[in-house]
């Protein structure tokens, strides 16, 4: 079974503090791990696609960790802001299939 | 920025009642997808649609559920007859390439069976 965990479930986090969390995956077939950002009524929204072992991408100050021999990506959150309070998304494929798997998200709260 | 729009954002029906739910991709986008995600649950693949047919589906997406591209900008989901269990948060997502490379959502439908 193809299944995503991450962690933690939630987070509250001070704001200017910087986090992360933590997305596992399974490492056979790997093709590509997705993350999305998605806060309540709008669409989840694409931060980054990453398919090569050691890829690290940056958008601002969020920014993402590969690893696919062992089967787990880090998101990182430099001096959170309020608005960083999302649900984030961690999805993989395999295999080059249409479909992506999703994990069930970690919840971050900024706290003013 | 293009996006991905649903309509309607919420559907409330009532049990064994069909519903069309109804998705306008990104324009140059060739790839279409549905997903849910039922309360509490993770987000759940169900169809993708390449080329006027079904590329892959899900276990979930049954001989009551269908999908259409009626014209060059609309991309449907029709649930023939609703059970209790179809009650989720449905989003349609588009991508120009497929084989899981990024794909980008609507903000959903909320789909409530009664």
């Amino acid at each position: 079974i193809l299944n995503v965990e991450q962690s933690p479930q939630s987070l509250h986090v001070q704001e200017g503090d910087s986090t992360n969390f933590t997305c596992s995956f399974p490492s056979s077939n790997f093709y590509a791990l997705h993350w999305y950002r998605w806060e309540t009524a709008k669409s989840p929204e694409a931060l980054f696609v990453m398919t090569l072992n050691g890829d690290e991408k940056k958008k601002g100050r969020i920014s993402a960790t590969l690893n696919t021999k062992e089967g787990y990506s880090y998101l990182y959150i430099k001096g959170s802001q309020p608005e960083d309070s999302a649900t984030y998304l961690c999805a993989f494929s395999v295999n080059r299939d249409d479909k992506i798997i999703f994990g069930k998200g970690t919840r971050l709260h900024i706290l003013p | 920025e293009p996006e991905v729009t649903q309509t309607p954002s919420h559907q409330v029906t009532q049990m064994g009642q069909e519903v069309i739910l109804r998705c306008v991709p990104i324009s140059n986008h060739l790839y279409f997808y549905w997903y849910r995600q039922i309360l509490g649950q993770k987000v759940e693949f169900l169809v993708s649609f390449y080329n006027n047919e079904i590329s892959e589906k899900s276990e979930i997406f049954d001989d009551q559920f269908s999908v259409e591209r009626p014209d060059g900008s609309n991309f449907t989901l029709k649930i023939r007859s609703t059970k209790l269990e179809d009650s989720a948060m449905y989003f349609c997502a588009s991508s120009w390439r497929g084989g899981g490379f990024e794909q980008f959502f609507g903000p959903g439908t909320r789909l409530t069976v009664l």
